[in-house]
């Protein structure tokens, strides 16, 4: 069965300080792969996702994520976060032409300093 | 913005006693979907729900569990005999059609707690 990881449990970051949150999935075939992010008592809120073409995909707040296949990732970045950006980050993926169930990493808990 | 929405937020029950969460999926959504996320765990796919019925379901989703679109509106989990085990958020989702470039959207979930 598919799987997928999140090495960073919790990362905590000043302002302006660069991000980069880890995503492996553990599957060969081809994928559909999604960031979403929960921020403090609300709820799961799509990033951005990639199907297919250029595998640095931009999404919404500034938050961009490179799918690389030959490594099996795809890591959510942004240049320079803001305290406002402090919130829970999932991973997830969908196995194409293989139903709609998603699979989630076990998520990264950021902390942004002000 | 459209949005999932879900009631109740909390909901505490007692071992053995049925729950039914509710969620009100985008109104021109056609699949929905649940998904439970146990404290410290990850999200995790229960069952999806397409044209009055179940398109796919996890090894968790067994004869305990049921969905239902009752109306045109509603799309419920019930699980019949609460265990210990079923304390969780329950996320509600759904999409406009499926697989393709299609998101997933998600509700505030419902917060169960099995005593």
């Amino acid at each position: 069965a598919q799987s997928v990881s999140q090495h960073n449990h919790h990362v905590i970051l000043s302002e302006a300080a660069s991000l980069e949150l880890g995503c492996n999935y553990s599957y060969g075939g081809t994928v559909n792969l999604f960031w979403y992010v929960q921020y403090p008592g609300q709820h799961l809120q799509l990033l951005l996702k990639y199907f297919s073409g250029d595998p640095l995909v931009k999404g919404i707040k500034g938050f961009e994520a490179e799918f690389i296949k030959s490594k099996f990732s795809f890591n959510l970045r942004k240049p320079s976060v803001q305290w406002s950006d402090t919130a829970e980050y999932f991973c997830a993926v969908r196995l194409n032409n293989a139903g709609n169930m998603l699979t989630f990493g076990g998520g990264t808990r950021l902390m942004v300093k002000p | 913005e459209p949005e999932v929405t879900q009631t109740p937020s909390h909901q505490v029950t007692q071992m053995g006693q049925e729950v039914i969460l509710r969620c009100v999926p985008i109104s021109n959504h056609l699949y929905f979907y649940w998904y439970r996320q146990i404290l410290g765990q990850k999200v995790e796919f229960l069952v999806s729900f397409y044209n009055n019925e179940i398109s796919e379901k996890s090894e968790i989703f067994d004869d305990q569990f049921s969905v239902e679109r009752p109306d045109g509106s509603n799309f419920t989990l019930k699980i019949r005999s609460t265990k210990l085990e079923d304390s969780a958020m329950y996320f509600c989702a759904s999409s406009p059609s499926s697989g393709g470039q299609e998101t997933q959207y998600f509700g505030p979930g419902t917060r169960l707690l099995v005593l």
